[in-house]
């Protein structure tokens, strides 16, 4: 069985503050994970991902993510929000032949 | 190197239509995945290809939808006939050979409205 959870449906920053949005996940492999943004009428793109090479992920425009194994968990984090970073994450799990997505967490920036 | 194109970007049909969505992935890409995405959640996977076999169709409404990937390149997706539950974006998106570690590659979506 094959689960992901966004803990948080929307999530509201202020421009310049730190930004966490979190995911859990469950597998019966040992799975690969991904986080994706998705910006107003644009496709998904890749931010980062987690491949067992090393547990701190960093990834495009400042996001990074950390692997923690016995958390389950896979939280995407960046120092100091921007405005152009309001959009929606998606966390992603990947195992055997089958991936998953969360239901998303859309960031707001407040200038 | 060009991404994943999707034809058309809107579509506005009458329920009971057919219609019909086009995706070519990337160039050397094996696997084509089609999904939904309902306003305000995730995608959900329809079908998937490894070149032009598919691999999983568990999640495809048979009696409606049905897809093809003819040569293992491009791809479409077709709805017949329409509903208005149907209304939501239609993803396509690549990748390497199927692995854990490759990810996706996504077109802009084909967004869908039954009226």
């Amino acid at each position: 069985a094959q689960s992901v959870t966004q803990l948080d449906s929307h999530v509201s920053v202020s421009e310049g503050t730190p930004v966490l949005l979190r995911c859990n996940y469950s597998s019966s492999y040992s799975p690969s994970l991904f986080w994706y943004v998705q910006h107003p009428n644009k496709g998904l793109q890749l931010l980062l991902k987690y491949t067992s090479a090393a547990t701190l992920v960093k990834g495009i425009n400042g996001f990074e993510a950390e692997f923690k194994k016995s958390e389950t968990s896979f939280h995407l984090t960046k120092p100091s929000a921007h405005m152009s970073d309001a959009a929606e994450y998606f966390c992603v799990v990947k195992g055997y032949q089958k991936v998953t997505f969360g239901t998303g967490t859309k960031l707001q920036v407040i200038p | 190197e060009a991404g994943v194109v999707q034809s058309p970007r809107y579509k506005i049909i009458e329920k009971k239509q057919p219609v019909a969505f086009w995706c070519n992935p990337i160039s050397g890409h094996n696997t084509l995945y089609w999904y939904l995405q309902n306003l305000g959640q995730g995608p959900e996977l329809l079908i998937r290809y490894e070149n032009e076999e598919a691999v999983d169709d568990s999640q495809l409404p048979k009696d409606r939808f049905s897809a093809e990937r003819l040569k293992g390149v491009d791809s479409t997706l077709k709805i017949q006939p329409a509903e208005l539950g149907d209304s939501a974006v239609y993803l396509c998106a690549s990748s390497l050979q199927q692995g854990n570690y490759n990810e996706q590659f996504f077109g802009p979506g084909t967004r869908l409205t039954v009226l």
